[in-house]
């Protein structure tokens, strides 16, 4: 059974462009968060997408957006990407809409220059 | 706001120890907390995870109790061995939905 499979693993960036990261969930599975992690805040919650809607949303600015397609895959778009967006962006898959496992993909590296 | 706490930060234990991780919550009103494991540059691996009607769960070597009143959950490995150096986090789900919020782990370096 595949796991959770985000492309690419790692991008560099140049301040002010934008990027598209995507995450294919485990089959079978409906919902996909997404996560960023750097060395000073930690994991801090981006989104969450259950069935084509986004359900949550974390205190992130307006230039990190998501969606999420009829067949789960997701994907997130940040633009005008700034020196502070550069972090590990990590995307979870999980069964149903309420408190089931997460488990997640291997990441997206991104840096930005 | 859901706040979670693992101290200490960093731990190191000789190989053959048994490793006790402690993770704390402020916000009692979990729905489910899941223990992960990260190694350097990796994803999250998940070890365990407990919902809010149990008291403990079990995997082989691992084992991870929960105290909602007290806000307090352990996971406990046994017999620690080399393979088990890397980043233990824990992360809480309070209600409907599926938003873990994460403490800030606690990095293992188990010496042979």
């Amino acid at each position: 059974k595949a796991g959770v499979t985000q492309t690419p693993r790692y991008l560099i960036k140049t301040r002010g462009q934008q990027v598209t990261l995507s995450c294919s969930p485990i089959s079978g599975h409906r919902s996909v968060s997404w996560y960023q992690q750097t060395p000073g805040q930690g994991l801090q919650f981006l989104f969450e997408y259950f069935s084509e809607t986004q359900r949550n949303k974390g205190n992130f600015p307006g230039r990190f957006s998501g969606r999420q397609f009829s067949n789960s895959r997701s994907e997130m778009n940040v633009s005008t990407l700034e020196l502070g967006d550069s972090a590990l962006y990590l995307c979870a898959s999980s069964l149903g809409p309420g408190g089931a496992e997460a488990f997640f993909g291997q990441g997206t590296r991104l840096t930005v220059v | 706001k859901q706040e979670v706490t693992q101290i200490p930060a960093a731990l190191s234990v000789p190989e053959g120890e048994n490793l006790v991780l402690n993770c704390s919550f402020t916000d009692s009103a979990i729905y489910n907390l899941q223990w992960f494991r990260q190694d350097p540059g990796k994803g999250l691996t998940s070890l365990l995870l407990i919902q809010s009607s149990q008291r403990e769960q079990t995997s082989g070597r691992l084992n991870a109790s929960l105290d909602k009143s007290s806000g307090r959950s352990t996971l406990y490995i046994a017999a620690s061995q080399p393979g088990d150096s890397a980043t233990y986090l824990c992360a809480v789900i309070k209600a409907a939905g599926n938003k873990l919020t994460f403490g800030g782990g606690t990095r293992v370096l188990v010496k042979p």
